[in-house]
This record gives C-alpha cells, sequence and structure tokens, in this order.
C-alpha cells in the first residue's frame, strides 16, 4: 500500500481537462511544499513534470498545473493530447524516517 | 545537463546481495545541490525511493528498507553504488538511479530531477 493515495485509473477526451488527486496526511502533503509529479509512458523513464506543488521544469507544457489544499494535492492536465496518455505518479517529502513517498499512479487515458 | 547510468548484474540469485552502480556524467557528483539516490519500480507496480546520499557521505533510507541497504559514493569516480542485501523474487525490479534536489534544512531530496534509464534486476535462482 502506498503512502500517499491516488485514483488507479481517469480519463478524457482530448481538448479536456483532467484533474488527478494525490492524497497524504499531515506528516507529507498537509507540511511540506514539497510535492512532484512525474509522467511515465510505458516502457520509459518517469519524468518530473511539476516540483514543489505548482512549478514546471523548463520545457513542460503550460497545460500541465499543480496545486494543494490541505492533505490533498491534485494534478491538473488542460487541453489533453493524445500523447498525455501515460501513468501519473505523485510524490512528497515527509517528516517520517521515509523521508520519500510516492503515490501509486494513476493511469490516464485518453478517450 | 547530467546524465546517469547505471551498471551491474541483470541476475541476482535469491539471499545474495545485489550491487549495482550508477556513473555520473556532465556535472561533479561533489555538488552541493544534489543528494545521489536509487528507486526502483517493480513490473507492472509502482515507484519506490529506496534511499540517496550526499557526496560528504551522509545517506538516507526508506525506513521499509533500510536495513537491507547501503549506498555508498566515490567521488573520485564520479559514481555511487546501491547494494541490498539477502534479496528474494520480492525485489525483483528496474532499478533507476536518481539525482535529487537538496534544500537547506530538509533531511532528503525533495524532488528528482535527472533519472538514468534504469536496469531491470531479476532475482531468481
Amino acid at each position: 500500500q502506498s503512502a500517499l493515495t491516488q485514483p488507479a485509473s481517469v480519463s478524457g477526451s482530448p481538448g479536456q481537462s483532467i484533474t488527478i488527486s494525490c492524497t497524504g496526511t499531515s506528516s507529507d502533503v498537509g507540511d511540506y511544499n514539497y510535492v512532484s509529479w512525474y509522467q511515465q509512458h510505458p516502457g520509459k523513464v518517469p519524468k518530473l513534470m511539476i516540483y514543489d506543488v505548482n512549478n514546471r521544469p523548463s520545457g513542460i507544457s503550460n497545460r500541465f498545473s499543480g496545486s494543494k489544499s490541505g492533505n490533498t494535492a491534485s494534478l491538473t492536465i488542460s487541453g489533453l493530447q493524445a500523447e498525455d496518455e501515460a501513468d501519473y505518479y505523485c510524490s512528497s517529502y515527509t517528516i517520517s524516517s521515509t523521508y520519500v513517498v510516492f503515490g501509486g499512479g494513476t493511469k490516464l487515458t485518453v478517450l | 545537463q547530467l546524465q546517469l547510468q547505471e551498471s551491474g548484474p541483470g541476475l541476482v540469485k535469491p539471499s545474495e546481495t545485489l550491487s549495482l552502480t550508477c556513473t555520473v556524467s556532465g556535472g561533479s557528483i561533489r555538488s552541493s545541490s544534489y543528494y545521489w539516490g536509487w528507486i526502483r519500480q517493480p513490473p507492472g507496480k509502482g515507484l519506490e525511493w529506496i534511499g540517496s546520499i550526499y557526496y560528504s557521505g551522509t545517506s538516507y533510507y526508506n525506513a521499509s528498507l533500510k536495513s537491507r541497504v547501503t549506498i555508498s559514493i566515490d567521488t573520485s569516480k564520479n559514481e555511487f553504488s546501491l547494494n541490498v542485501s539477502s534479496v528474494t523474487a520480492a525485489d525483483t525490479a528496474v532499478f533507476y538511479c536518481v539525482s535529487g534536489r537538496r534544500e537547506p534544512g530538509i533531511r532528503g531530496p525533495t524532488l528528482f530531477d535527472y533519472w538514468g534509464q534504469g536496469t531491470l534486476v531479476t532475482v531468481s535462482s
């Protein structure tokens, strides 16, 4: 069981927006703004898409955005494109002796 | 642009020790901005952080694996290594070496920005 809870799957049509939630606790998501999101296409290496809750690394489309409310972080993808179909993982720093926790991953299907 | 490359055996016998090395290029492993670490992903499953090390030798481990894991660093070779002892089939995974951002006052990485290509390690007799 992963420390952060994500929906197993979400789907949307091209052009639509979707949101993936990532629920933690007051020891991780709720207490630190060190939430990051990773995109992983099948057989590929994970790629950092969002860091520090709502920052995009250079080269990442502004269709990707992040937010946080309480113990839940969210990744929103607007203007869905076929290439967005992938697995998405959230991660957070945690005060616990685990230091870093990941969500179980969400499979995004573009219909 | 940092580049990381894993190397090591792709097959390990149960109860033995899994050993991998990550070679860093395009930057110094002595950077004050980074931790160097490992993340694994069992086939068809999610990501799990194993641990990270700073060039000074300070290391942090996932509590669930700490008793079996050692990460070491060789600054002269710009590389770091992972040892996992007493492996079982449950340790079969793709292992990624990663760079993790270091924030002052925070014990451990706060994001993972550069990843190696990953190497599949199978535990089987």
